[in-house]
């Protein structure tokens, strides 16, 4: 059974950086998938961080793209993100998902349970 | 555009049939999936490839698209289907992931 699951601190200071990661586990991450995060604020809809490839190859959403770093470690299984200068505006539960892109075709198949991340002093 | 357009709201009467549309031009190119999500949980697929369900999505859930405009279809609705629902794609580059914003699904 594949399982993601996210970990990283729960609470981060405003102009910090928020620091995730997504282990997978049940299969390799070096497959034909996009490995992807996406965030919830609270009360909110959910909204395209960015993905990598297992070839290092990324793709991240233009209004995080200046304040985003999403890696993937082949060897101990698991990609990350890294979120630099953050605001009140970026707490929110954070996910982590399998996709799978094609000709035509997009779609999450697998997700984490989620990390909530406060910014607050 | 690269967003996608849910109605914010949608009631049905228990054992009814509703329709959930999201609209935007990415969906020209890309067909839309669609997650199901309940309050304090993470998201789950229940329609892919168009009209695609996976193991253990209830045939209650069907998908549809015609231009622009992707739909999800619940008939027979059940009160454990009350949740949100999201559609997503691609935009046009296919470079980029979209989500539409979101439809709160009330089962009367």
């Amino acid at each position: 059974q594949v399982q993601l699951q996210e970990s990283g601190p729960g609470l981060v200071k405003p102009s910090g950086t928020l620091s995730l990661t997504c282990a997978v586990s049940g299969a390799s991450i070096n497959t034909s998938n996009w490995w992807t995060w996406v965030r919830q604020p609270p009360g909110k809809g959910l909204e395209w961080i960015g993905e990598v490839y297992h070839s290092g190859s990324t793709d991240y959403n233009p209004s995080l793209k200046s304040r985003v770093l999403i890696s993937v470690d082949k060897s101990k299984n698991y990609f990350s993100l890294r979120l630099t200068s953050l605001t009140a505006a970026d707490t929110a539960v954070y996910f982590c998902a399998r996709g799978f892109s094609g000709v035509g075709l997009n779609w999450f198949d697998l997700w984490g349970q989620g990390s909530l991340v406060i910014v607050s002093s | 555009s690269s967003e996608l357009t849910q109605d914010p709201a949608v009631s049905v009467a228990l054992g009814q049939t509703v329709r959930i549309t999201c609209q935007g031009d990415g969906l020209r190119y890309y067909y839309a999936s669609w997650y199901l999500q309940r309050p304090g949980q993470a998201p789950v697929l229940v329609i892919y490839d168009k009209h695609k369900r996976p193991s253990g999505i209830s045939d209650r859930f069907s998908g549809s698209s015609s231009g622009n405009t992707a739909s999800l279809t619940i008939t027979g609705a059940q009160a454990e289907d009350e949740a949100d629902f999201y559609c997503s794609s691609r935009d046009a580059s296919g470079k980029h992931v979209v989500f539409g914003g979101g439809t709160k699904l009330t089962v009367l």
